[in-house]
């Protein structure tokens, strides 16, 4: 069965740290990867995707996340966060028998501190 | 502009007592998905539904059930609520034609059992 590990459940970092958000998944087949952030008090949207060419893929906000595939990673970076990056952030794996179904990580809380 | 609305957007109810909640998208997506999200466990998949009359069971899916009479409603029942069901609920819906897969979230259903 798919899973879908995130390695921090909470994280706390000043303004212009830089972050990392670690995400990696269990699945052979071909994976179509994404991440999603989820404000206070709103739905969650997306921030990024992956379905196939380079591995390096930039989404919104200035936020990018690199595909390994031999490390079956996908993890999320950005150079400097800022305080309206305060969001909890989930990362979701899709294979490609799963049908349509997506698995979500256990996601991880940002606070970025002013 | 097209969307995903749930209502209501808060419940309290009594254990024991039926408890529908509604979701309704104007996207025309084929896929509909029920999630709830708990802390520590991220979003879990309860019931899902790949067009009309489809309905599939997900991982969390007992004292829960889901009927697909159109493309834009998937309304999730909880048969007789118990405590263990408070949670926030949230519907999501995708477009399995554009082949991206990427979910559109509504804003959730916070549902408090007593």
């Amino acid at each position: 069965a798919q899973s879908v590990s995130q390695h921090n459940h909470h994280v706390i970092l000043s303004e212009a740290a830089s972050l990392e958000l670690g995400c990696n998944y269990s699945y052979g087949g071909t994976v179509n990867l994404f991440w999603y952030v989820q404000y206070p008090g709103q739905h969650l949207q997306l921030l990024l995707k992956y379905f196939s060419g380079d591995p390096l893929v930039k989404g919104i906000k200035g936020f990018e996340a690199e595909f390994i595939k031999s490390k079956f990673s996908f993890n999320l970076r950005k150079p400097s966060v800022q305080w309206s990056d305060t969001a909890e952030y989930f990362c979701a794996v899709r294979g490609g028998t799963g049908g349509f179904k997506t698995i979500f990580g256990a996601g991880t809380r940002l606070f970025v501190k002013a | 502009d097209a969307e995903i609305t749930q209502s209501p957007r808060h419940k309290i109810t009594e254990t024991g007592r039926q408890v529908t909640l509604a979701c309704h998208q104007t996207w025309n997506h084929n896929n509909m998905f029920w999630y709830r999200q708990d802390l520590g466990h991220g979003l879990r998949l309860i019931h899902y539904s790949y067009g009309v009359q489809d309905t599939n069971k997900g991982e969390v899916s007992d004292g829960y059930s889901v009927s697909r009479s159109n493309t834009e409603d998937l309304p999730l029942t909880l048969e007789s609520a118990a405590s263990s069901q408070t949670s926030v609920y949230f519907c999501a819906s995708s477009d399995p034609g554009t082949g991206h897969n990427e979910q559109f979230f509504g804003p959730g259903t916070r549902l408090t059992v007593l």
